[in-house]
């Protein structure tokens, strides 16, 4: 089993459509969870940050991490075509030598379609 | 301010080449890496530096090596380029190993024939 694991897409819907993109990992030292933006040739930016478990929202983006089931979710509510890229999943553990190392999922693409 | 700057944006080498891709990062951050993404199987580390002076292998080493010139500067180095290292190839920085989060430079295409 990957240590992340990501569903690639790709991934439809129309504007203003409600988006769920999901991580499951097998690491229960992670402890810190992210997800990043990529659009097409271009570096991940980073979207939002998490520790532990929980929700936190920034607009229209909102990201829970349930710990119990090892599974993140970062959710869009009025989707734009701007939206549209590669979202990648990231998580570490909160220390330790590997503590220097994101793990990546393999990302999922999403297309927001006016 | 620029963050992350990497050079050069796209590279065609033979096999059997050497070439160095260049990293730089005007945010004072400590800790700084060399990933490649690949179709398929994401971003993968290749070497870090938590610390000016200090280099550590990553997931896939095999074939690169790493220099950090200074704090700003980390630059990786293919010495014998194979198809295999068809890649882009993305640096990083953060504030240190253990804070802050990392940023991402725009990658290097290179392609190997």
């Amino acid at each position: 089993q990957k240590e992340v694991e990501q569903d690639p897409g790709p991934l439809s819907v129309p504007e203003g459509a409600i988006v769920s993109l999901n991580c499951t990992y097998s690491n229960s030292a992670f402890q810190y969870f992210m997800w990043y933006r990529q659009y097409s040739r271009k570096g991940p930016e980073l979207l939002m940050y998490t520790y532990s478990s929980g929700n936190k929202e920034d607009g229209r983006f909102t990201a829970q991490v349930d710990k119990s089931s090892k599974y993140i979710s970062l959710f869009i509510r009025d989707s734009q075509p701007s939206d549209s890229a590669t979202y990648l999943c990231a998580m570490r553990p909160n220390s330790g030598g590997s503590n220097y190392k994101l793990t990546f999922g393999k990302g999922t693409l999403l297309t927001v379609n006016p | 301010n620029a963050g992350v700057t990497q050079t050069p944006k796209f590279q065609v080498l033979k096999t059997g080449q050497s070439m160095t891709l260049q990293c730089a990062q005007d945010m004072n951050h400590n800790s700084m890496y060399w990933y490649r993404q690949d179709p398929g199987m994401g971003l993968r580390l290749i070497y870090y530096s938590a610390s000016e002076g200090t280099t550590d292998k990553g997931e896939v080493p095999n074939g690169y090596n790493v220099s950090r010139l200074n704090k700003r500067e980390f630059s990786l180095r293919l010495e014998s380029a194979a198809p295999s290292q068809t890649s882009v190839y993305f640096c990083a920085s953060k504030w240190t190993s253990e804070q802050g989060e990392a940023f991402f430079g725009q990658g290097t295409r290179l392609t190997v024939v």
